[in-house]
């Protein structure tokens, strides 16, 4: 079965504060891993999508990184509006549109 | 362009009740997709269609009916509400199968 899992649950980082967030996932051929944003009351926001191990994408103050068995989200010095909720997903090639997505880190950066 | 809309944002519903949830984007996209988000729990798939007239299960179809009669709209039909309903829902498009966009989410009670 198709697991993601996100930690930490959720994270509180001074202004400038670099960190880390962690994606975990288990499926049977991994087709596209995808990260997005998603703020209080709101639909998530696209963010990146990795296709290999190795691979690394970066926005801004943002770097997705991605092996055989996790994906980090990387936040080099933080701003509080970067502060939402960070999500997870995994797609498999055999399942076409079954994404399986993870329960999200919150993040909130104080100033 | 509008992206994903979706009607209502705010529904109260007594058990048993019958609704539809709206859900339409103006972004020409053949995927569309229906999710639940329940705390603590990722997003959930519940029906997703690939193209007009094509329809299929997800995670937790069970209470729910979609169909897809034009490319623009993608409504979910709740035939008899439970209180295990109760939950935001959100409708999801992409163009490629991929990224998706996701609409407001509307925020369903059902007492």
């Amino acid at each position: 079965e198709d697991q993601v899992t996100q930690s930490p649950e959720a994270l509180r980082l001074q202004e400038g504060e670099s960190s880390s967030l962690n994606c975990s996932y288990t499926v049977s051929g991994l087709r596209g891993l995808f990260w997005y944003r998603q703020d209080p009351g709101k639909g998530p926001e696209f963010l990146f999508t990795l296709y290999s191990a190795g691979e690394e994408k970066e926005k801004e103050r943002l770097k997705a990184t991605l092996t055989k068995k996790e994906s980090f989200l990387h936040i080099t010095a933080p701003k509080p509006e970067d502060s939402a909720t960070y999500l997870c997903a995994v797609q498999a090639r055999n399942y076409g549109q079954n994404f399986v997505f993870g329960p999200g880190t919150r993040l909130s950066v104080l100033p | 362009n509008a992206g994903v809309t979706q009607t209502p944002k705010f529904q109260v519903l007594k058990t048993g009740q019958s609704m539809t949830l709206q859900c339409a984007q103006d972004m020409n996209h053949e995927y569309m997709s229906w999710y639940r988000q329940d705390p603590g729990m990722g997003l959930r798939l519940i029906h997703y269609s690939v193209g007009a007239g094509i329809t299929d299960q997800g995670e937790v179809p069970n209470g729910y009916n979609v169909s897809r009669s034009t490319t623009e709209d993608f409504p979910l039909r709740l035939l008899s509400a439970a209180p295990s309903q109760t939950s935001v829902y959100f409708c999801a498009s992409s163009s490629q199968g991929d990224e998706q966009f996701f609409g407001p989410g509307t925020r369903l009670t059902v007492l």
